[in-house]
């Protein structure tokens, strides 16, 4: 495997599912997030990881629930979701923390979301 | 606060055809500049980007922007578009803020080629 992936890529789950959604870079990047898009708005940042610690929450819900067991891994534990929650999920990595020369960005495929 | 404008939610070109993608930013300082591009059901994937230097940049898939500080824009242009190239574009503004890279990205500007 290169670069970022994501799994499920489809997930499909009830309001009062337990779900987890997960991201692997193998890139050898320090830094992780996840992003939230749903249609006709921008790309939300929800969560920012340095070298597995957290470092931005952005005011998300508490029914999504980060976790970065190491540099590589990043899970989203979802529970008690709603259906606005659907959305396209995605995972990224950059090498460094801050923006600094030629530092980016690098995205995986995304988890498709659905709540009914 | 940095935000990005992308004034165009959907484009239509003729295959061949030149295109320009607009893009205007909101950012105090000399602003990290990128275009992304997603094809259906795929991720975000980084077209070029501007950091400093000459404000012309060349990406990958014969794309270019240019950085003009006057008008707060990063244009997006080919010369010549391919039928490969229908996708969704965003343009995206970067800053370090509380430690970590901040990057805010603009609604996206969806490009349909016809041939």
């Amino acid at each position: 495997e290169t670069g970022v992936t994501q799994t499920p890529r489809h997930l499909v789950m009830g309001m009062t599912n337990k779900k987890s959604l997960k991201c692997e870079q193998h890139l050898g990047h320090n830094a992780m997030y996840w992003y939230k898009q749903s249609a006709k708005k921008p790309l939300e940042l929800m969560f920012v990881y340095n070298f597995k610690e957290q470092t931005e929450n952005n005011s998300v819900p508490s029914r999504f629930s980060p976790e970065c067991p190491n540099s590589s891994h990043l899970f989203l534990h979802l529970h008690t979701l709603q259906p606005e929650d659907s959305a396209l999920y995605l995972c990224a990595s950059s090498q460094q923390y801050t923006l600094a020369g030629t530092d980016e960005q690098f995205f995986g495929p995304g988890t498709r979301l659905t709540v009914l | 606060a940095q935000s990005v404008t992308q004034p165009d939610i959907h484009i239509t070109v003729s295959e061949g055809a030149s295109l320009e993608l607009r893009c205007n930013y909101s950012y105090g300082a000399t602003p990290y500049l990128f275009w992304y591009v997603q094809s259906p059901g795929q991720g975000l994937q980084l077209l070029l980007k501007y950091f400093s230097g000459d404000t012309l940049v060349q990406g990958i898939k014969g794309f270019e922007a240019e950085f003009k500080r006057s008008q707060s824009s990063f244009n997006l242009r080919k010369p010549s578009v391919h039928w490969s190239d229908a996708a969704e574009y965003f343009c995206a503004v970067g800053a370090n803020s509380g430690g970590y890279q901040k990057v805010t990205f603009g609604t996206g500007t969806k490009l349909q080629v016809i041939p």
